[in-house]
């Protein structure tokens, strides 16, 4: 056990629509990252938080969009979903920025 | 072409052998992760390393900045090491950007 929980762990949206993704981190970390891992790839960096400012993105559209806390909890919105957006999607947070990262168990979303 | 590549994809070991996982990348990097997958997906950082070694217990992960190389070993292999092993690094001009490699898959037999 992390101490980094999310939620909810499986999700079922149609194309379109919109969701929000919800990450508590590990007590004491100020930075989050999400990731997105489609079946059988590696995750793929989505965006880094740390003290509730963005500090880095990978090469997602606008549609994917965050938020952190004052609390240091975080979440991952998606709009417009699409098909290709069905994947697990992690949350790690970290002491630091670039100290190690604990991971969540991933929420499993599913764009039919 | 990945940023990250690792090798072997899948590999298939008895109960007790020592077992290497390499990774090689292209960018520069400020630190590297090894990371284990289990089945249903959760996460487990193993080490981050900017240079030379680090050992916990039966695993063992390397770095060679100058080759851009890093290789996991796993001592005397058992089979709940069963799981995908996967190599992230941490650009060093990217912005905080986290490149991953595809993981290996790793299956130790009793």
């Amino acid at each position: 056990e992390t101490g980094v929980t999310q939620s909810p762990t499986h999700l079922i949206k149609t194309r379109g629509q919109q969701v929000t993704l919800r990450c508590s981190s590990q007590s004491g970390h100020n930075t989050v990252s999400w990731y997105q891992q489609a079946l059988g790839q590696g995750p793929q960096f989505i965006f880094q938080y740390y003290r509730e400012e963005e500090n880095g993105r990978g090469n997602f559209p606008p549609r994917f969009s965050g938020l952190q806390f004052p609390n240091y909890s975080s979440e991952l919105n998606v709009n417009a979903l699409e098909l290709d957006d069905s994947a697990l999607y992690l949350c790690a947070s970290s002491l630091w920025v670039g100290e190690t990262q604990y991971f969540g168990p991933g929420t499993r979303l599913l764009v039919l | 072409k990945n940023e990250v590549e690792q090798s072997p994809q899948n590999l298939t070991a008895q109960e007790g052998e020592f077992i290497t996982i390499n990774c090689s990348y292209s960018v520069g990097i400020s630190a590297l992760h090894w990371l284990q997958q289990h089945p249903g997906g959760g996460i487990v950082s193993l080490f981050m390393l900017s240079s030379g070694k680090k050992k916990h217990g039966r695993l063992i992960a390397t770095i060679n900045i100058q080759e851009k190389h890093s290789s996991l070993h796993i001592t005397a292999s058992h089979p709940r090491d069963s799981a995908v092993y996967i190599c992230a690094v941490r650009g060093s001009n990217t912005g905080n950007q986290f490149y991953f490699g595809t993981g290996t898959s790793l299956t130790v037999i009793p």
